[in-house]
This record gives structure tokens, sequence and C-alpha cells, in this order.
């Protein structure tokens, strides 16, 4: 089974530039998430879609920040423009409530994008 | 916030037994114990996940109390692949409910 892929894995750019991450999840996992994290602190969510509707986006600072998935597959976040402190990995995961025993396993991460704001 | 505290660094020896800590004193009654580990350069990996009883795969074992306020991750053999920073998550287990919450986890480092 092909895990969740995500692109690219490095992106250096300036404060002020704009800057969009993509993720391609488990095929048929209907929930995807994306988290932030900052070196030395364990992720955290920004926001979690349901299929293509968004369930929880409270964590996502909207100003700048923005995600979607349009067709309830794979998913693009933005940031524009971009802050140092925006500075991190930011990670993809997924999962499906179809199959209690791959739900119950929790989440299934990418290997994140490594974003450097200078 | 992640409802657990974890001791932030561990060691442990080649070979010999890991044992890592989670306080999760303010769990609810639906809520389970999960546990994640991250190697460096690598999203969070599943490891084990418990509601009240001892759990056991291939990877590690999870004890968790009877009162089921603090559990242990046990990796009985560990090996210096299993360096990693190690998470242990409360979240209730059905529906879109209980997003996965990570504290700082413990950072343990098996050493020849």
């Amino acid at each position: 089974e092909a895990g969740v892929a995500q692109s690219p894995r490095y992106k250096i750019i300036e404060k002020r530039q704009s800057v969009a991450f993509w993720c391609n999840p488990i095929s048929g996992h209907a929930t995807l998430y994306w988290y932030q994290q900052i070196l030395g602190q364990g992720p955290k969510l920004l926001i979690q879609f349901q299929n293509n509707g968004v369930v929880d986006d409270s964590q996502l600072p909207k100003d700048r920040f923005s995600a979607e998935r349009l067709k309830g597959v794979d998913s693009t976040l933005k940031i524009q423009p971009a802050k140092l402190e925006d500075s991190a990995v930011y990670l993809c995961a997924s999962s499906s409530a179809r199959d209690r025993r791959i739900f119950n396993y929790g989440y299934t991460f990418g290997s994140g994008t490594r974003l450097t704001v200078v | 916030d992640a409802k657990t505290t974890q001791p932030p660094s561990m060691d442990c020896a080649e070979g010999r037994a890991a044992n890592l800590p989670c306080n999760h004193s303010t769990i609810s009654g639906n809520e389970y114990v999960y546990w994640y580990r991250q190697i460096h350069s690598q999203g969070p990996q599943y490891i084990i996940h418990g509601l009240k009883n001892n759990e056991t795969n291939e990877m590690a074992s999870l004890i968790i109390t009877e009162d089921r306020k603090s559990s242990t991750l046990i990796l009985p053999h560990a090996t210096l692949r299993d360096t990693a920073v190690y998470y242990c998550i409360v979240r209730v287990g059905g529906g879109s409910q209980g997003n996965l919450i990570f504290g700082k986890g413990t950072k343990l480092s098996v050493k020849p």
C-alpha cells in the first residue's frame, strides 16, 4: 500500500514570498490533516478535512495560511506571505474510519516538507 | 494542549529493554492511549494503542495502570534504530473526534 505522498521535500523562500505544499493521502482515506512542526516541538494540527469539507481549522492562521481539498483526494496548503516564524516541517496525514482496524491505528503520516524562510 | 506528561529524554543501552513512562491523570473513560514515534527527518509512525488492557504487538508492549492514569511503553530489546522521539497521546477513539494532539515527547537515545 502506497503511503502519504508529500512534495516538495524541501523549500527555501524569502520572507513575504508565497509557497505551496502538496499532499496525496492514502487511497480511500477520507480524512486528511495538515500539521506544522517547529524544531524541537511536537506536531501541531493546522487543519482537518473530511472528504472535501473542513472539520477543524481553529489553529490555522487564516490571515496567511489557506488549504483546500477540492475533490476530496489530494490537498494543497499555501502560505502567503511567509514570515520567518513559519520555518517548520509541514506534515500531512490521513486516516480512514471505514476500516475500523485502520482507524484505530490512528493516522499515517507523510515525510513532510521542510520550509525555511530567510 | 497535550493531556500527557513525559520525561524530555532517556537513554537506553542497546539490547536492553527501554521503558518509556507517560502520565495522563485526566484521561476520560472513552479515551485511548496512543504511542507514536518520530525518527529524525521522518513523519510520526504509529506504534501501539490501548484502552485499559495491556497490549503487545511486534514493535512494543503497552502497560496501562488499573486506574488508567499512567502507562509505560516497553521496547523489549532496543536497537540503535529505535533512537527517536516517542509521543504518548490520549485520544477519543471513534469518528472524527479527538484529533492527535502531540506534546514534546521523550527523546530516546539508544547507545551501543
